[in-house]
Order: C-alpha cells, then sequence, then structure tokens
C-alpha cells in the first residue's frame, strides 16, 4: 500500500531562518507530488505541484520553492523566512497519468515564524 | 483561474438534525468535485466524491449533489453524530493529467449530543 511521510511534524522557527520540510511516498511510481498550506481559519492553498523529477509549477509567487530531487521526494523550501509564512503545511501526492483523481495528503507541518 | 466558494464558514447542530453545505464554483470545465473532512490537528482525508457524469451519489449518511449549470455543489449529512465534528472542504478541478485542486475555505461543522 501506498503512504506518505512528512517531516517535521511542527517547527518553530525565526524570521529570516532558511527552511527546509521534506515529503517521501512509498509504494507508487512516479506520482503527482503537491505543497499545498493552510492559515490559520482558511482553507488549502495549492503552493506547487510537480509531474516528475525536476519539474515543478508554482501556482503562487511567495519566498518560497520547492524541488524534486528524486521521484518520491518532494522538498519545500526557503532562503529567509517571513512571519506570513507561519501556517500548516501539507503534502500530497495522487496518480500520475490519471485526472481527477483523489489526493492523499501527509500528516503536516506545523510552522511557526517568530 | 478556479475560484472555490464555501458556506456556511460554521455550522452547528445537534446529534441526528442533518447538515448541508455548499459550494458554488467558476470554472465550468471544472469535472470532479471531491470533499475532504479534516479532524483537529489531522490531515484531510478524502469522504465523498463526484463527477461531472452524475448529478448525485450517496455512501450511507453522506450524499453529495451536483448541479453544472448552476455550477454548485452540496454535502448533505444525515443523522449527524458527535464524530461528524470536523472543518469538511470541498474542492473542484479540471479533466487533466494532474488533480490540482483548488478548495473552499472549509466549514467547521460542530455536533452538539
Amino acid at each position: 500500500s501506498q503512504t506518505i511521510h512528512q517531516w517535521p511534524a511542527t517547527l518553530v522557527q525565526p524570521v529570516g531562518s532558511p527552511l527546509s520540510l521534506e515529503c517521501t511516498v512509498e509504494g507508487t511510481s512516479n506520482p503527482n507530488l503537491y505543497w499545498y498550506r493552510q492559515a490559520a481559519g482558511r482553507g488549502l492553498q495549492l503552493l506547487f505541484y510537480s509531474v516528475g523529477i525536476g519539474q515543478i509549477s508554482s501556482e503562487v509567487p511567495q519566498n518560497l520553492s520547492a524541488s524534486r530531487p528524486q521521484d518520491r521526494q518532494f522538498i519545500l523550501s526557503s532562503k529567509k523566512l517571513l512571519l506570513s509564512d507561519s501556517g500548516f503545511y501539507l503534502c500530497a501526492w495522487s496518480l500520475a497519468g490519471t485526472a481527477n483523481t483523489e489526493a492523499f495528503f501527509g500528516q503536516g507541518t506545523r510552522l511557526t515564524v517568530v | 483561474g478556479e475560484n472555490v466558494e464555501q458556506h456556511p464558514s460554521t455550522l452547528s447542530v445537534q446529534e441526528g438534525d442533518s447538515a448541508v453545505i455548499k459550494c458554488t464554483y467558476s470554472d465550468s470545465a471544472s469535472n470532479y468535485f471531491p470533499w475532504y473532512k479534516q479532524e483537529l490537528g489531522k490531515r484531510p482525508q478524502l469522504i465523498i466524491d463526484i463527477r461531472s457524469n452524475v448529478g448525485e451519489k450517496k455512501d450511507q449518511r453522506i450524499a453529495v449533489t451536483l448541479n453544472k449549470t448552476a455550477k454548485h455543489f452540496s454535502l448533505h449529512i444525515t443523522e449527524t453524530q458527535p464524530e461528524d465534528s470536523a472543518v469538511y472542504f470541498c474542492a473542484a478541478s479540471r479533466n487533466s493529467g494532474y488533480s490540482t485542486l483548488t478548495f473552499g475555505k472549509g466549514t467547521m461543522l460542530l455536533v452538539s449530543p
């Protein structure tokens, strides 16, 4: 069966510090991968998605970036965090090559920028 | 791009009552509409979805209806129970090779015993 791992679960970082959140998927090949952010009291906002190694599409301009160095690894990064980057970050995957299928979410990372 | 509006933002019901959450979407090309349930501090999980070739789908106490002409879809929960308390998200996506879901802002459902 497929599983998705996301870490860390919680993170407190000072303003201006770098960020690296990692997500890995097991049990499937060439998944579509996504990073979503959920601000307090708000919905899920798509930040990045990837349909293959090295292929990253950005939905929202910001000081975050994403990379996919391996087929089942998706990394969210920032060189300098802002207070507004605080939120709940969720990695997700879906089956590749199929339209409109369920997205499976990781456990999430609660990021607090202080 | 797609825009999904969800109402209400909070909904309080008594155990045993029905709950209805409504969403509208803007992109007429969208044809996949999932609903996710997110319990406090946990990940969103799919509870039901509907595709544009059907108008209604039911799974035990949960049902979803879709009106493509009006571009709105609704989640119906009957005989609500306290464990139904959670945040519910609707979403929409186009028929493409990846499901970049556009989510509504969520509805916090509180079911009182």
